[in-house]
Formats: C-alpha cells, sequence, structure tokens
C-alpha cells in the first residue's frame, strides 16, 4: 500500500507565526485530503485538493501530485490552530493517513 | 445537506465482553462507508470499508467485525473484546467525489 510520510512530526509557534507542513507519498494518488484534529478528537475537513493550489482564509493547500507531495501553509497562527494535522491521500476507495504533525501554538 | 452519526461517545467495556458501534449517515445515498481506529501515537489506521450493502472489506485481521445491514447504517462488532481493542474508532463516509467526512467518534477503553 501507499506509504505516507508528513514533516515535521511536532511543530511549536508563537501566536503570529507562519508554517508549512508537508506530505510526502510514494505512490499516484486519486486525490488527497488535509485534516485537523481538534482536542476533542473531531477530523474537521480542512482541503480536498488531488491537485493545484486551494486557499481557505489564513491556510492554504497545494499538492504536486507528479511529484508525489502535499503541503499545507498557515499564516499568522492562532491558538485555536492547535492540534494535529494529517494528510490522507486517496488510493482507489480507501485513504492512508500520516501519522501527522502536531502543532502547539503558544500565545 | 449531508450528516454523520456516530454513538456512543465514550465507552468502558470489560475484557471479554462484546462490542457494538453503530454509525449512520444521512442525506445522501450509496456512500462510501469506513471505519478507522486512532490508537496512542496519532496514526489512523484503516479497519473496515463498504462499497455497498452487504460489502465489507477488511484491511487488518483482527478481533473485529463489521456489517452493513442497511444503505446508510455500519456496525462495528466484537465476540469478546481485548484490552488491545481500546483506542479511538471514527466513521467515515464519502460520495461520489470520494471526499471523506469524519463522525465525532468512539473513546473506547477496554478495562
Amino acid at each position: 500500500g501507499i506509504q505516507v510520510e508528513q514533516s515535521p512530526p511536532d511543530l511549536i509557534l508563537q501566536e503570529g507565526a507562519n508554517s508549512t507542513l508537508r506530505c510526502n507519498f510514494s505512490d499516484s494518488v486519486n486525490n488527497l485530503q488535509w485534516f485537523h484534529q481538534n482536542p476533542w478528537g473531531q477530523l474537521i475537513n480542512l482541503f480536498y485538493i488531488p491537485s493545484g493550489t486551494k486557499q481557505n482564509g489564513r491556510l492554504s493547500a497545494t499538492t504536486v501530485a507528479t511529484e508525489r507531495y502535499s503541503l499545507l501553509y498557515i499564516s499568522s497562527s492562532q491558538t485555536t490552530d492547535s492540534g494535529v494535522y494529517f494528510c490522507a491521500p486517496r488510493e482507489y476507495s480507501t485513504l492512508t493517513f500520516g501519522k501527522g504533525t502536531m502543532l502547539l501554538v503558544s500565545p | 445537506s449531508q450528516t454523520i452519526h456516530q454513538w456512543p461517545a465514550t465507552l468502558v467495556q470489560p475484557v471479554g465482553s462484546p462490542l457494538s458501534l453503530e454509525c449512520t449517515v444521512e442525506g445522501t445515498s450509496n456512500p462510501n462507508l469506513y471505519w478507522y481506529r486512532q490508537a496512542a501515537g496519532r496514526g489512523l489506521q484503516l479497519l473496515f470499508y463498504s462499497v455497498g450493502i452487504g460489502q465489507i472489506s477488511s484491511e487488518v485481521p483482527q478481533n473485529l467485525s463489521a456489517s452493513r445491514p442497511q444503505d446508510r447504517q455500519f456496525i462495528l462488532s466484537s465476540k469478546k473484546l481485548l484490552l488491545s481493542d481500546s483506542g479511538f474508532y471514527l466513521c467515515a463516509w464519502s460520495g461520489q467525489i470520494m471526499e471523506a467526512f469524519f463522525g465525532q467518534g468512539t473513546r473506547l477503553t477496554v478495562v
């Protein structure tokens, strides 16, 4: 099956800082999603991004499918951005999750 | 709009007891349905997925089983729980565009 690597595994930021999270995957994929897992465990959809770039407020994502990676940009980080960020490429019918990046934004 | 319901939110069960977790989806028909488990250490592991009633694919051999008795209902079961079955169980659905949406999860502790 597909292998997914996310980096960095942990990230501590001061409020207001910017960051880039990376997701590498080992094989061709049909599409890719980014999720934010909040402290209560719920997975919140951030982006559905098979290729190209999308933006939603302070967050944006870019997927370069031919080079097998995706990036999540967080600008002007806020304490509410804290949590775990997962990328999940889809191969055929299922999503495969990386181990996530745990982000802590301090005031 | 589509919604996904998963219950219970938390569950404490003794070793050897049975398990039944239920997930239902509203507002869509013939969804793909998934069960994932998240153990300590963050990663989500796919347990089962279903593309239709009675069609179940298992990704990992384990002490669990899944059933899909109705189009929008997905059930995760065990006859006898093990300590290693503890974890956070998440149900998800996807439609034709294949974007997946997750329920709020069930935190299972086997004691």
